[in-house]
């Protein structure tokens, strides 16, 4: 049983670029969230996606986007990319709204702006 | 919003002895209480979790016990081993809320 995949594992953007990252949830779930993980940080939720619809946002610009495909897949979209934007990406899936659910991480994306 | 702090931020503790990191969490809502192990490279791995109607879980090595009243819960790890050396994270769940609330970390090192 496949759990959370992301891809892909590391990347270099330049700054004003545009990035999209891809997750595959665990299998048996339908719901998935977004984190950044900046160095020696904790993650911070970004947004969580439900029936293919944004459910709940972080503090995080317009510049985040995402969605969610019919096969609960997910793409997170980053534009206008700045430095502070290098982090760890990462994706964690989860079966249905709401809270106690327990949530799965994948290894997440390595995202370098220079 | 969900404030949380974790103490303390880092831990050494000699191989067999005990490790205690405890989370405080602002949100009295709050009903689901997850601990994190995190190592070099890898995302965040779910090592034990507590509902507010329990106040204690343990799973072999590791237990979590929750305080709703103080607002706070911990970690416990017993009989540590070289492999338990990782970052931990509390990531505590507002009953309202859909995102998980992460703490700073703890670093723990295990020495032989």
């Amino acid at each position: 049983d496949a759990g959370v995949t992301q891809s892909p594992t590391h990347l270099i953007k330049t700054r004003g670029q545009q990035v999209t990252l891809r997750c595959s949830p665990k299998s048996g779930h339908d719901t998935v969230s977004w984190y950044q993980q900046a160095l020696g940080q904790g993650p911070q939720f970004i947004f969580q996606y439900y029936e293919e619809e944004e459910r709940q946002r972080g503090n995080f610009p317009d510049r985040f986007s995402g969605h969610q495909f019919p096969n609960y897949s997910s793409e997170l979209n980053v534009n206008a990319l700045l430095l502070g934007d290098s982090a760890l990406y990462l994706c964690a899936s989860s079966l249905g709204l709401g809270g106690g659910t327990e949530a799965f991480f994948g290894q997440g994306t390595r995202l370098t702006v220079v | 919003g969900e404030n949380v702090e974790q103490h303390p931020s880092t831990l050494s503790v000699q191989e067999g002895d005990s490790a205690v990191i405890k989370c405080t969490y602002s949100d009295s809502a709050s009903n689901y209480f997850p601990w994190y192990k995190q190592e070099l490279g890898k995302g965040p791995q779910l090592i034990i979790d507590i509902r507010s109607n329990v106040g204690e879980k343990k799973d072999q090595r590791i237990a979590v016990t929750l305080n709703k009243t103080a607002k706070h819960f911990s970690l416990h790890i017993t009989e540590t081993q070289p492999e338990d050396s990782a970052v931990y994270f509390c990531a505590p769940r507002g009953s309202n809320d859909y995102k998980l609330s992460f703490g700073a970390g703890t670093t723990v090192t295990v020495r032989a």
